[in-house]
C-alpha cells in the first residue's frame, strides 16, 4: 500500500531561524513528489514538484531535496516568517497502470514565533 | 491569476440528507479532482474526472457518491444519503493534464457538517 511519512508532527520556530521538515515515502511506481502549503482551513497551496531524476527544488525561501533510492524527501525554509506558519505536506504521485493518485502525508505544522 | 473556487464555504445537513458541492475548475484545464480531508487528518483522493467520465476512484468513494460536469464550468460532487462519517473538508482540483508533473490547483474547500 502507498504511504507518506512525514516528520516531525509538528515544529515550533523563532522567526527568522531556519528548518528542515522529512518526508519518507512507500509509492511505487514513482512518478512525482510535491511539497504542498496548507493554511488552516484553506486548500493545498504548491510549493515544489520534484520527478526521478531532480534532486533539488528551490522555490523562494523553501527548497526541497529528493532521494529516489532511499526514498527521501525533505523541506528546507529559510529565515522563516510569521506567514510560514501552516501546515507543510508531502505528497506522492504514483504512475501505474493508468492510476495517477496523489498520496498525501499527514503534514508538519509548522508555527514561526516573534 | 485562474483559481478553483467552491461553494458553498460551509454546509450544514442532517444525516440522511442529500448534498451538492459545487466547483468551477480553472477554464483552461482538462482534468478534475475531489479530495476530503477529515479534522485532523490527511488529504484523501476520492475521484479524478476527465472527458466526462471518471478515470479514477478511490475506496472511499462508493455509490453513495457521484460526480458530474453538468454544464461547461461546473463541477459538481454530490452526497446520496449523507452520514455522520462524512462530516469533512471537500476540496476540489483541477490540472491540465495527468500523469507527470502536472500542477494541481486547490480550491478553497467546502466544510460538510453532518449532524
Amino acid at each position: 500500500k502507498n504511504q507518506v511519512e512525514q516528520s516531525p508532527q509538528s515544529l515550533i520556530i523563532l522567526e527568522g531561524k531556519n528548518c528542515t521538515l522529512q518526508c519518507n515515502y512507500t509509492v511505487s511506481p514513482f512518478s512525482n513528489l510535491r511539497w504542498y502549503k496548507q493554511d488552516t482551513g484553506r486548500g493545498p497551496v504548491s510549493l515544489t514538484i520534484m520527478t526521478f531524476s531532480e534532486n533539488t527544488k528551490s522555490n523562494g525561501r523553501y527548497t526541497a531535496t529528493l532521494d529516489a533510492d532511499t526514498k527521501q524527501s525533505s523541506l528546507h525554509i529559510t529565515a522563516s516568517q510569521l506567514s510560514d506558519s501552516a501546515s507543510y505536506i508531502c505528497v506522492v504521485s504514483a504512475n501505474g497502470a493508468g492510476s495517477y493518485q496523489l498520496t498525501f502525508g499527514k503534514g508538519t505544522k509548522l508555527s514561526v514565533i516573534p | 491569476e485562474p483559481e478553483v473556487t467552491q461553494t458553498p464555504s460551509h454546509q450544514v445537513t442532517q444525516m440522511g440528507q442529500e448534498v451538492i458541492l459545487r466547483c468551477v475548475p480553472i477554464s483552461n484545464h482538462l482534468y478534475f479532482y475531489w479530495y476530503r480531508q477529515i479534522l485532523g487528518q490527511k488529504v484523501e483522493f476520492l475521484v479524478s474526472f476527465y472527458n466526462n467520465e471518471i478515470s479514477e476512484k478511490s475506496e472511499i468513494f462508493d455509490d453513495q457518491f457521484s460526480v458530474e460536469r453538468p454544464d461547461g464550468s461546473n463541477f459538481t460532487l454530490k452526497i446520496r444519503s449523507t452520514k455522520l462519517e462524512d462530516s469533512a473538508m471537500y476540496f476540489c482540483a483541477s490540472s491540465e493534464a495527468t500523469g507527470g508533473p502536472y500542477e494541481q490547483y486547490f480550491g478553497p474547500g467546502t466544510r460538510l457538517t453532518v449532524t
